[in-house]
């Protein structure tokens, strides 16, 4: 069964001060690695995706890495607006099977 | 172009009744999903369809239906709503294998 885990389920940190959010994943074989960032009230908002092992990809502040286990959201010099929860989920090859989500990592930045 | 829109935004039932949540996408995705979130319990998925007139089953399918009339619509029914399936829910859509794009959420309780 594929599963997605996240940890820490709650991160808190200084504006300023760097951290990385985990994602670990069991499938069998792996299509694509997908972060999303959900606000408050709103619905998940697509982030990044990672299809092999050794691929990075950044966008600000923000940069995702994967390996054959697990992928890192790393987060430099966060500001309060980064406060967020931070989704990660994993397709497995089959074109048609579903997305499996992790239980998110709820971040808060303070100023 | 709206993306994925979810109606209605908030709803109250009383136990027993039923109710229809009407996604919308505009975006020609053949894939739709509906998910479920509730606290501590990330994203589960209900039911998905890959295409017009077929659905499927996800993780937690119980006391649900689903329809895929036309391409752009998946609409979700609550046939006699439970207590237990007050929860914010979320529509979403995708080409194979790319990324999925979520709609604004329904909250709904029941009581």
């Amino acid at each position: 069964e594929d599963q997605v885990t996240q940890s820490p389920e709650a991160l808190r940190l200084q504006e300023g001060e760097s951290s990385s959010l985990n994602c670990s994943y069991t499938v069998s074989g792996l299509r694509g690695l997908f972060w999303y960032r959900q606000d408050p009230g709103k619905g998940p908002e697509f982030l990044f995706t990672l299809y092999s092992a050794g691929e990075e990809k950044e966008k600000e502040r923000l940069k995702a890495t994967l390996t054959k286990k697990e992928s890192f959201l790393h987060i430099t010099a966060p500001k309060p607006e980064d406060s967020a929860t931070y989704l990660c989920a994993v397709q497995a090859p089959s074109g048609n099977t579903p997305l499996v989500f992790g239980k998110g990592t709820r971040l808060s930045v303070i100023a | 172009n709206a993306g994925v829109t979810q109606t209605p935004k908030f709803r109250v039932l009383k136990t027993g009744q039923s109710m229809t949540l009407l996604c919308a996408q505009d975006m020609n995705h053949e894939y739709m999903y509906w998910y479920r979130q509730d606290p501590g319990m990330g994203l589960r998925l209900i039911h998905y369809s890959v295409g017009e007139g077929t659905t499927a089953k996800g993780e937690v399918p119980d006391g649900y239906n689903v329809s895929r009339l036309k391409k752009q619509n998946f609409l979700l029914g609550l046939e006699s709503a439970a207590p237990s399936q007050t929860s914010v829910y979320f529509c979403a859509s995708t080409r194979q294998g790319n990324e999925q794009f979520f709609g604004p959420g329904t909250r709904l309780t029941v009581l």
